[in-house]
């Protein structure tokens, strides 16, 4: 069974730009999450999506944003980049939206932004 | 004051030892408790899931919740040089399951 699938695995993009980072779940798992670990605030909680719908964002400025689609299959966004938002970001997959299940994450997207 | 403390280590010890891996909180509404473990490189693996308090054993792995004393751990036995990696404690509410808050994880060496 396919674990949690992140792409790319590495980026550097450039001060003021734009970056989309993509996750495909496990296959039947309908709940994703977004993390963003870094050395000095470790792992946060960016956003949750279940069917498509955000249903919970973590405490973080408005350039960041994402979609889930029909497949589960999530998108993340940050726009006008900063350098401090360097940082490892980490997709996460459970079955429904219970809390009968722990997420497995995946092997996370490393932004550098220079 | 952060809601998980974990010591972040490095905690050395020599290969056959048994660790003891610990996090602190302060929130009480929290139900759900959780151990990952991370790889250089890589993204954290579950290893231990358990429901308010108790005892649960999966191998080598045996995790504890005291909710009286708002203090979790992590047992490995027969550590192997194969367990060197940061372990995360995370941790949620019931009512807000899909955010996990982590503690800062402890780097782990196994010596051979």
């Amino acid at each position: 069974k396919a674990g949690v699938t992140q792409t790319p695995r590495y980026l550097i993009k450039t001060r003021g730009q734009q970056v989309t980072l993509s996750c495909s779940p496990i296959s039947g798992h309908r709940s994703v999450s977004w993390y963003q670990q870094t050395p000095g605030q470790g792992l946060q909680f960016l956003f949750e999506y279940f069917s498509e719908t955000q249903r919970n964002k973590g405490n973080f400025p408005g350039r960041f944003s994402g979609r889930q689609f029909s497949n589960s299959r999530s998108e993340m966004n940050v726009s006008t980049l900063e350098l401090g938002d360097s940082a490892l970001y980490l997709c996460a997959s459970r079955p429904d939206s219970s809390g009968s299940y722990g997420y497995t994450f995946g092997s996370g997207t490393r932004l550098t932004v220079v | 004051q952060k809601e998980v403390e974990q010591d972040p280590g490095p905690l050395s010890v020599p290969e056959g030892a048994i660790v003891s891996l610990n996090c602190t909180y302060s929130n009480s509404a929290f139900q759900y408790f959780m151990w990952y473990r991370q790889y250089s490189r890589k993204g954290p693996e579950l290893l231990m899931y358990t429901y308010s308090s108790g005892n649960k054993e999966d191998g080598r792995f045996t995790a504890q919740v005291d909710k009286s004393s708002k203090y979790i751990s992590l047992f490995i036995r027969d550590s192997q040089p194969s367990d060197s990696a940061t372990y995360l404690c995370a941790m949620s509410r019931m009512d807000s399951s899909y955010k996990l808050i982590f503690g800062s994880g402890t780097r782990l060496l196994v010596r051979p």
